[in-house]
């Protein structure tokens, strides 16, 4: 079946520094990819939608100078916060749908950021 | 808008028992709907979905859910809990209409399985 790879799995960082998350289809080409933020106990919230080629959409409220996204290819997203501060601690999930699909979504297994 | 519903944030069952997770939404056309499973500190894995067809849908790990228009209702079951179905389970729709099928999902139901 269909395979995201997300990296890392967790990374702690200093505040101020930024930090790259990426998000790989290994075995497809991801037209749309998608970033989500969960809070502990609480469900996804859609930060963006990434196209490939194209700039990201963003969700209201999510800010795009903080939260960079890049999707230079069909297989690999990447989302870099920059200036990070304590409060962008968070679980970070990455989602791709397959070309040519509607509703086929696989999701990667997250990234833990700790800012300190 | 479509939204989804998930009655419980807590469900706590004994090993052995029926498992039965609440999903309800909102929509003026039947979406599609998921099922996904998620383990500490890690992502969601799909356990079911329904797009068309029969209602009743069968999953993994022994999971179904059925669809039922008339009651806006997607409920997640299995029939004996095992104590590695301790999980959050999330429920999701997507929109088939207006052509982004972006999946909303409900606020999660942590399962709790007691030996």
């Amino acid at each position: 079946g269909a395979v995201v790879s997300q990296h890392p799995s967790w990374v702690i960082c200093k505040s101020g520094t930024s930090v790259k998350i990426e998000c790989r289809s290994l075995d497809f080409q991801a037209t749309t990819m998608f970033w989500y933020r969960q809070f502990p106990k609480q469900s996804l919230m859609l930060m963006a939608t990434s196209n490939e080629g194209s700039k990201a959409t963003y969700e209201q409220g999510v800010e795009k100078d903080k939260f960079l996204i890049n999707h230079a290819s069909l297989t690999l997203s990447t989302l870099t916060v920059t200036s990070a501060h304590p409060e962008d601690s968070s679980f970070y999930i990455c989602s791709a749908r397959e070309k040519g699909e509607n509703y086929g979504y696989t999701f990667g297994s997250g990234t833990r950021l700790t800012v300190v | 808008a479509q939204s989804v519903t998930q009655l419980g944030s807590h469900v706590s069952v004994s090993e052995g028992a029926l498992v039965l997770l609440r999903c309800n939404y909102s929509s003026s056309v039947p979406p599609y709907l998921f099922w996904y499973v998620q383990y500490p500190n890690q992502g969601l894995q799909l356990l079911l979905k329904y797009t068309t067809g029969a209602t009743l849908v069968k999953g993994i790990n022994g999971f179904e859910a059925e669809f039922k228009k008339s009651e806006t209702s997607f409920h997640l079951t299995k029939p004996s809990a095992h104590m590695s179905d301790a999980a959050e389970y999330f429920c999701a729709v997507s929109d088939r209409t207006g052509g982004s099928y972006i999946p909303t999902f409900g606020r999660g139901t942590s399962l709790i399985v007691h030996p």
